[in-house]
């Protein structure tokens, strides 16, 4: 079953403008991390935040997290056309060592 | 440094036919998992290890088999396939459970005709 859920699914954009995606999830968790998937390729690891942190920065990539309201977003500033990818949050569901749940993703298309 | 590996990366199986998928990291991770991906469906896990000579079951586990016989290695079988196991299989790992990133390998597309 789904844990996260991104929004929007699909996003276009022009390089130099910024792109954010949202990220929802129903159930208490310990940590929560963004992923990006090129077209035919594996995920990458972007960025971890833990559930007592509120905002975390890598280079471009800027990630908060609310748990009061359950969501994280990512903000890809200044994009580029590499950015083009589609997106993933993933959480863990807060309690022993379960693997992480992902999200169906967000396609993002940065337009040179 | 190779990361983790995904053999073969195509495959084409009649339904029916059995196969397995290795995964193999060289990064001394502990955790290890197997997932599939969907159009419109993101990543299901299908089973996961948390150590060598351990596995456990994740979401959509049937249909599919696992071992862990060496800490660096995870295999995934069909036993017999069918035409909804047509999907790209991912396989990752991690240093440990929680509270680390994982790396996953380039996937494979597996057709079931």
């Amino acid at each position: 079953s789904q844990q996260g859920e991104e929004d929007p699914q699909a996003l276009s954009i022009q390089e130099g403008e910024n792109a954010t995606m949202n990220c929802s999830y129903k159930t208490s968790i310990n940590n929560l991390q963004w992923y990006r998937q090129n077209s035919g390729r594996g995920l990458v690891h972007l960025i971890l935040i833990r559930s007592n942190e509120r905002e975390k920065h890598s280079g471009r990539l800027r990630v908060t997290l609310d748990t009061s309201k359950k969501s994280s977003s990512l903000l890809i500033t200044a994009s580029r056309a590499a950015d083009t990818a589609s997106y993933f949050c993933a959480t863990d569901r807060g309690s022993g060592n379960t693997p992480l749940v992902f999200g169906k993703g967000t396609r993002l298309s940065v337009i040179a | 440094n190779a990361g983790v590996t995904q053999t073969p990366k195509f495959r084409v199986l009649k339904t029916g036919q059995s196969m397995t998928l290795l995964c193999a990291q060289d990064m001394n991770h502990e955790y290890m998992y197997w997932y599939r991906q969907d159009p419109g469906m993101g990543l299901r896990l299908i089973h996961y290890s948390v150590g060598e000579g351990t596995t456990a079951k994740g979401e959509v586990p049937d249909g599919y088999n696992v071992s862990r016989l060496k800490k660096q290695n995870f295999l995934l079988g069909l036993e017999s396939a069918a035409p909804s196991q047509t999907s790209v299989y991912f396989c990752a790992s991690s240093y440990r459970g929680q509270g680390y990133g994982y790396t996953f390998g380039s996937g494979t597309r597996l057709t079931v005709v």
